[in-house]
């Protein structure tokens, strides 16, 4: 069965700090994987997605991340993060048939100044 | 471009009422989907639509929700009677139709609190 997980319920980095938020997921075939940001409040916002070719995905506002498939991973990246990072980050993976999404249970990032 | 529409933003009732969740989606996108997320928790999907027919509604709890996409624009999801646990976060999402997997674009939720 496909399933997603994030291991880190919670992350604190002070601003300007590295961040990496992790995602191990579960699926026979190629997946298909998203990174969504969710600001309080608000909807959830595409940060990249992966579903081919260079392993390592550029997305919006400055973040990345790399699909490993020997460690079924899709890792977060971020060189430098922001006070405006603070939000909750949810990694899925697109599988079966008609676009069904399987979310993670999110991380929440919380930024010291 | 007009994003994913949702109302109302909140809403609070007490169990055993019935309550029911508006949702215009992105203009041209053949799929909705409602979820449910409930708090500390990724969003679980309930439904989903391919312009005005059902094409996923295992999670859904059919002896209290109920969901309709008429004319395969807008959607309206119907809880009857609430129960405590369905006190969450409904978000409904669209996207376009078409062959691999692609965005989906999401509103702001309604945050249902069930007293």
């Amino acid at each position: 069965a496909q399933s997603v997980t994030q291991p880190d319920i919670h992350i604190t980095v002070s601003e300007g700090a590295s961040l990496e938020l992790r995602c191990n997921y579960s699926y026979g075939a190629t997946p298909y994987l998203f990174w969504y940001v969710q600001s309080p409040g608000q909807g959830l916002q595409l940060l990249l997605k992966y579903f081919s070719g260079d392993t390592l995905v550029q997305g919006i506002k400055g973040f990345e991340a790399e699909f490993k498939r020997s460690q079924s991973s899709f890792n977060l990246r971020k060189p430098s993060v922001h006070w405006s990072d603070a939000a909750e980050y949810f990694c899925a993976v697109g599988a079966g048939n008609f676009n069904k999404f399987y979310f993670g249970s999110g991380t929440k990032l919380n930024v010291k100044p | 471009e007009a994003g994913v529409a949702q109302s109302p933003r909140y809403k609070i009732i007490e169990k055993r009422q019935s309550v029911a969740f508006w949702c215009n989606p992105i203009s041209g996108h053949a799929t909705l989907y409602w979820y449910q997320q409930i708090l500390g928790q990724g969003p679980k999907l309930l439904i989903q639509f391919q312009n005005n027919g059902v094409v996923d509604d295992s999670q859904l709890p059919k002896d209290r929700f109920s969901a309709e996409r008429l004319k395969g624009v807008d959607s309206t999801l119907k809880i009857q009677p609430a129960k405590l646990e369905d006190s969450a976060v409904y978000l409904c999402a669209s996207s376009q139709a078409g062959t691999g997997y692609n965005e989906q674009f999401f509103g702001p939720g309604t945050r249902l609190t069930v007293l």
